[in-house]
């Protein structure tokens, strides 16, 4: 069954640093996503991708967010300077069609120190 | 606010008991209802979802869900809960846009 592979499974940086995240999404998919889920919290909506261009955007995705598609197979999320607050489990998420059902990662647990 | 609501924080039951999980959801108009489920340590993965058509679906692993649209609530159930079904269990609505709306989340628990 295709999947959805994130990397790291676990990043810890320093607050001020930039990471990125990395996910493939499934190959014939055309909508990507980005999802986090703070301890204890319930799963938020990040951003939407579709046609090299975001779709759709959460307030929580303010300017230290970015993504992007830098090749055919790789989609990014990048936190520019990383805060307490962004300490989360992040998901990526992909879908054929932007209502069919999405497949997730498995998720990449960022900690900020 | 619009939003998705599930009722149980924490579910704690015995293997072979029934199982069933209430979600409600507030948004007027069309929606796309799912359950998706999160076994400890493992991504979040779609158990069953309805679009359209008859409002009993039929998931993955013997679960079940109601969509009632007079009530605005989508029920996952199961009639015989198994130790590997003990996962956190999330509903999750998407109103024909870009993105799903999950409720905060039941914790099931099944003791042997």
């Amino acid at each position: 069954e295709p999947e959805v592979t994130q990397t790291p499974s676990h990043q810890v940086t320093q607050m001020g640093q930039e990471v990125i995240l990395r996910c493939v999404p499934i190959s014939n998919h055309l909508y990507f996503y980005w999802y986090r889920q703070i301890l204890g919290q319930k799963v938020e909506f990040l951003v939407s991708f579709y046609n090299n261009e975001i779709s759709e955007k959460s307030e929580i995705f303010d300017d230290q967010f970015s993504v992007e598609r830098p090749d055919g197979s790789n989609f990014t999320l990048k936190i520019r300077s990383t805060k307490l607050e962004d300490s989360a489990m992040y998901f990526c998420a992909s879908s054929v069609d932007n209502n069919y059902g999405y497949t997730f990662g498995s998720g990449t647990r960022l900690t900020v120190v | 606010a619009q939003s998705v609501s599930q009722h149980n924080h924490h579910v704690i039951l015995s293997e072979a008991a029934s199982l069933e999980l209430g979600c409600n959801y507030s948004y007027g108009g069309t929606v796309n209802l799912f359950w998706y489920v999160q076994y400890p340590g493992q991504h979040l993965q779609l158990l069953l979802k309805y679009f359209s058509g008859d409002p009993l679906v039929k998931g993955i692993k013997g679960f079940e869900a109601e969509f009632i649209k007079s009530k605005f609530s989508f029920n996952l159930r199961k009639p015989s809960v198994q130790w590997s079904d003990t996962a956190e269990y999330f509903c999750a609505v998407n109103r024909g846009d870009y993105k799903l709306s999950f409720g905060a989340g039941t914790t099931v628990t099944v003791r042997a």
